[in-house]
């Protein structure tokens, strides 16, 4: 079956580094993928999403890189911040009938002072 | 509302009782999705609810689990005779469209503990 999966479970950076958080996924029908960064105690909240005819976007201090050639994804945080410390999830989804999004187990990023 | 409201937040219950979870959406919005993340994990995906359709119910892990959409707005998802194995955080999601942009809103979720 489909699956998504990130390639390290932690990453720990020093803050005001930039951090670099990757992600796999294994259905090549999925057109829409998303970043999602979850705080203790709270749900999931949208960072950035990119669809499948794009390769780059931009956020504000994030920028999303998908390379549908190996089926991979990456969130780029420029000068990581202590508030940037959470656990980041990728998602796809393909955006056909009954579609649902699918999550990777989860990296957490730890900010170093 | 002004986002995905969860009640309870937390709930205990003991092995082999009901327990009932619900999910108010944001406003209009006509999907709505349920998943469950246990302790250090990503989301699994339990059911999804879109407009009049059929639910897709095809993460619900037992027949204990069953989920309803009352009016296409509050959704109660209900965990019968539960099981320690049930103990985690229950999310629910809702989003505006058919194909989402900006991802789903999702609310803090209800930590469900079964002692």
């Amino acid at each position: 079956g489909e699956s998504v999966g990130l390639h390290l479970p932690t990453l720990s950076v020093q803050e005001g580094d930039n951090s670099i958080i990757n992600c796999a996924y294994s259905n090549s029908a999925s057109d829409y993928f998303i970043w999602y960064k979850q705080e203790s105690g709270k749900g999931p909240q949208f960072i950035i999403d990119i669809r499948s005819n794009m390769d780059k976007r931009q956020g504000q201090r994030v920028t999303v890189l998908l390379n549908k050639t190996v089926k991979h994804l990456s969130l780029q945080i420029a000068a990581t911040q202590p508030g940037d410390s959470a656990v980041y999830f990728c998602a796809e989804i393909f955006t056909g009938a009954n579609s649902k999004l699918t999550f990777g187990k989860g990296i957490t990023l730890s900010v170093r002072p | 509302g002004a986002g995905v409201s969860q009640s309870p937040s937390n709930k205990v219950t003991e092995k082999g009782k009901d327990v009932e979870l619900r999910c108010d959406p944001i406003s209009g919005h006509t999907a709505l999705y349920w998943y469950r993340q246990s302790l250090g994990q990503g989301l699994e995906f339990l059911i999804y609810f879109q407009g009049n359709s059929a639910p897709d119910k095809s993460g619900l892990p037992s027949d204990r689990f069953s989920a309803e959409r009352t009016g296409g707005s509050v959704s109660t998802l209900t965990i019968q005779r539960t099981q320690q194995e049930d103990s985690a955080v229950y999310l629910c999601a809702s989003s505006s469209q058919w194909r989402p942009s900006g991802g789903y809103t999702f609310g803090s979720g209800t930590r469900l503990t079964v002692v």
